[in-house]
């Protein structure tokens, strides 16, 4: 799989945008772009996914570059239950396996 | 609707003594499971890789015959640690692929912490 990068850590006032860059510029043609997030002492959480096109559901937003090189997850309106750490992976997707890297700490304040 | 469950949610073993996992897709069915562990202040390891009716596939450094897997159906996954020792002592986490067409993520159940004193 792909390798990531993401930063380790990021701050964001409550009622913002928050939006948490990855990239991925090793990406192969059949991977997909995943999001999970993982709250303190949780299982991971599904947030949303995406293979080119930028993608939309009810938690968030995937914005993947034209390259596909570097994506931006957008959640739009960041409340204190937003506070997580939040995984970017690039997988085939499936039933193949998910490999975390590190991972940004997204830290919502008032 | 995708909701993995695990059993139990905490579980304090003495040293030498088996512990037993359960994973358990509640509402589909699941063709591959995953296990993970993490340590304190760490990212999610990969364990290993069943799918149901075979042999898991475990990454490189896990013994698989201290961690045994067993998927024997759609719904059901376990994991045992054997002759647990405090190093064991961790979060282990299941995850679910669901293998509907179209279905490309993979749902988490929400952990269980083993303690080995």
């Amino acid at each position: 799989d792909a390798k990531t990068t993401q930063p380790p850590s990021m701050d964001c006032a409550e009622g913002r945008a928050a939006n948490l860059p990855c990239n991925h510029s090793t990406i192969s043609g059949n991977e997909y772009v995943y999001w999970y997030r993982q709250i303190h002492s949780q299982g991971p959480q599904y947030i949303i996914h995406g293979l080119k096109n930028n993608e939309t559901n009810e938690m968030a937003s995937l914005i993947i570059t034209e390259d596909r090189k570097s994506s931006t997850l957008i959640l739009p309106h960041a409340t204190l239950r937003d506070t997580a750490v939040y995984y970017c992976i690039v997988t085939p997707g499936g039933g193949n396996k998910l490999t975390f890297g590190t991972g940004t700490q997204l830290k919502v304040e008032l | 609707g995708a909701v993995v469950s695990q059993h139990p949610s905490w579980v304090i073993c003495k040293s030498g003594t088996s512990v037993k996992i359960e994973c358990r897709s509640l509402d589909f069915q699941a063709t591959t499971m995953f296990w993970y562990r993490q340590f304190p202040k760490q990212s999610l390891m990969l364990m290993a890789t069943s799918n149901e009716g075979s042999k898991a596939t475990y990454e490189q450094g896990v013994e698989k015959d201290k961690f045994l897997i067993n998927h024997a159906s759609l719904t059901l996954s376990t994991l045992t640690v054997t002759s647990a020792h405090p190093e064991d002592s961790s979060f282990y986490i299941c995850s679910a692929a669901p293998g509907a067409s179209g279905m490309y993520e993979q749902y988490f159940g929400p952990g269980t912490r083993l303690t080995v004193t």
